[in-house]
């Protein structure tokens, strides 16, 4: 069973508007949730994270907010740029349990 | 060197074949882990060493076995895998451990990846 759900496999944004990624979970028990970023030939790395108590939480570009009740995580890069293109995962985690979505593909068309 | 270096970092081996994974971490972390991406899957962790004692094995198969010599190093053994074990095996590694609770005070435990060992299998 799939606790994390990333709907949207890729999206498509112009250079300077807002990307919006989303990702949605069943377990409520979950004390942080992340957003990693992953080029192709790499690794994942991490971009931002939000702990549970909080709704909102800002980073320069990049704004994640979590809705618990609606069990749902979304991050915001404004303005986005070419650079941006990677896929991005959601992860949630309780001490060592980490939790990912399968990914979206964000492309950034200049 | 910095982060976390995995080698190899392309494997190809035949089903009869031994041949291990290395990961080795420069961050002063105390818990690495291994995980598998297959295409369109989540990422699936495999193993969690906390100070070189395995705290998790999630169901994986015998045909991998990890070891954990120091807090800096951990290898994957791979022996009689199956076609469908080709995929990227990514290693991590944290500086938390255990249950952090909600809220804001000890902060997101983090993994460093590194850039993945990309296994077939024939």
């Amino acid at each position: 069973d799939q606790q994390v759900k990333q709907n949207s496999p890729s999206l498509s944004v112009q250079e300077g508007r807002i990307s919006i990624l989303n990702c949605d979970y069943t377990n409520s028990m979950f004390d942080y949730f992340l957003w990693y970023k992953k080029y192709p030939a790499e690794g994942p790395t991490f971009l931002i994270s939000i702990s549970s108590i909080k709704d909102k939480n800002e980073d320069g570009r990049f704004t994640v907010f979590l809705n618990k009740s609606a069990k749902h995580l979304s991050l915001h890069i404004v303005p986005s740029q070419p650079g941006d293109s990677a896929v991005y995962f959601c992860a949630m985690n309780t001490g060592n349990q980490f939790y990912f979505g399968t990914g979206t593909s964000l492309t950034v068309i200049p | 060197e910095t982060g976390v270096t995995q080698t190899p970092r392309h494997l190809v081996m035949g089903m009869t074949n031994k041949k291990s994974l290395k990961c080795e971490q420069h961050l002063g972390h105390n818990a690495m882990y291994w995980y598998k991406q297959s295409a369109k899957k989540p990422l699936e962790l495999m193993f969690v060493y906390s100070l070189e004692e395995r705290v998790e094995n999630n169901s994986v198969p015998s045909r991998f076995s990890p070891e954990c010599p120091n807090s800096s190093h951990l290898f994957l053994h791979l022996h009689t895998l199956q076609p469908e074990d080709s995929a990227l095996y990514l290693c991590a590694s944290s500086q938390g451990v255990g249950t952090s609770g909600s809220g804001d005070l000890r902060g997101a435990n983090v993994l460093t990846f590194g850039a993945g060992s990309r296994l077939t299998v024939l």
